[in-house]
């Protein structure tokens, strides 16, 4: 069954460091989108991407984040300058059309900030 | 907010019992979805139910929505220890965004006692 895969699997880095988290969607997805997830607590809309921009962004999602899809499979997440309150494990996910389409989640990067 | 809640917030039963969980949720909905997500792992999609369905059903899980009381309930029978996770329930209320996002509650803790 296609999955959505996402590199790296965990990920340690210095605070102040920037950080690009990899995803490849199912191949005929065209709905895209980060979530996160900080230990313990709920899972966090950050933003949705189609046709090649930001549909919409959450509070989260702010100018130290960004998304890019730099070519026909890969979707990136990318923070510019990490905090220690970005630590967490951030999913990527991806659906094939709007309308009750199921989401479909990767297995996450874990993101630990030191 | 469209936010689901869900209840209880943990449930241990004894294997071979069923295991109910609810999510309530606030504002019209297009669908709601089920996942579940076993400790430190990404979130795995198990059952989606429309606005216009009151019942699903999918090998050991029954899900029902219930759209007058903006609730849903997911029911598993004959718990195994292999169900041993957190399980979410994930809203989908866009009408005009063009991606919908979902929105997760904050998920119920089922502990399967062997």
């Amino acid at each position: 069954e296609p999955e959505v895969t996402q590199t790296p699997s965990h990920q340690v880095t210095q605070m102040g460091q920037e950080v690009i988290l990899r995803c490849v969607p199912i191949s005929n997805h065209l709905y895209f989108y980060w979530y996160r997830q900080i230990l313990g607590q709920k899972v966090e809309f950050l933003v949705s991407f189609y046709n090649n921009e930001i549909s919409e962004k959450s509070e989260i999602f702010d100018d130290q984040f960004s998304v890019e899809r730099p070519d026909g499979s890969n979707f990136t997440l990318k923070i510019r300058s990490t905090k220690l309150e970005d630590s967490a494990m951030y999913f990527c996910a991806s659906t094939r059309a709007l309308g009750g389409n199921t989401i479909y989640f990767g297995e996450g990067s874990w993101l630990t900030v030191v | 907010s469209q936010q689901g809640e869900e209840d209880p917030q943990a449930l241990s039963i004894q294997e071979g019992e069923n295991a109910t969980m609810n999510c309530s949720y606030k504002t019209s909905i297009n669908n709601l979805q089920w996942y579940r997500q076993n400790s430190g792992r990404g979130l795995v999609h198990l059952i989606l139910i429309r606005s216009n369905e009151r019942e699903k059903h999918s090998g050991r899980l029954r899900v029902t929505l219930d759209t007058s009381k903006k609730s849903s309930s997911l029911l598993i029978t004959a718990s195994r220890a292999a169900d041993t996770a957190s399980y979410f329930c994930a809203t989908d209320a866009n009408r005009y965004s063009s991606a919908s996002k979902i929105i997760f509650g904050s998920g119920t803790r089922l502990s399967i006692r062997p």
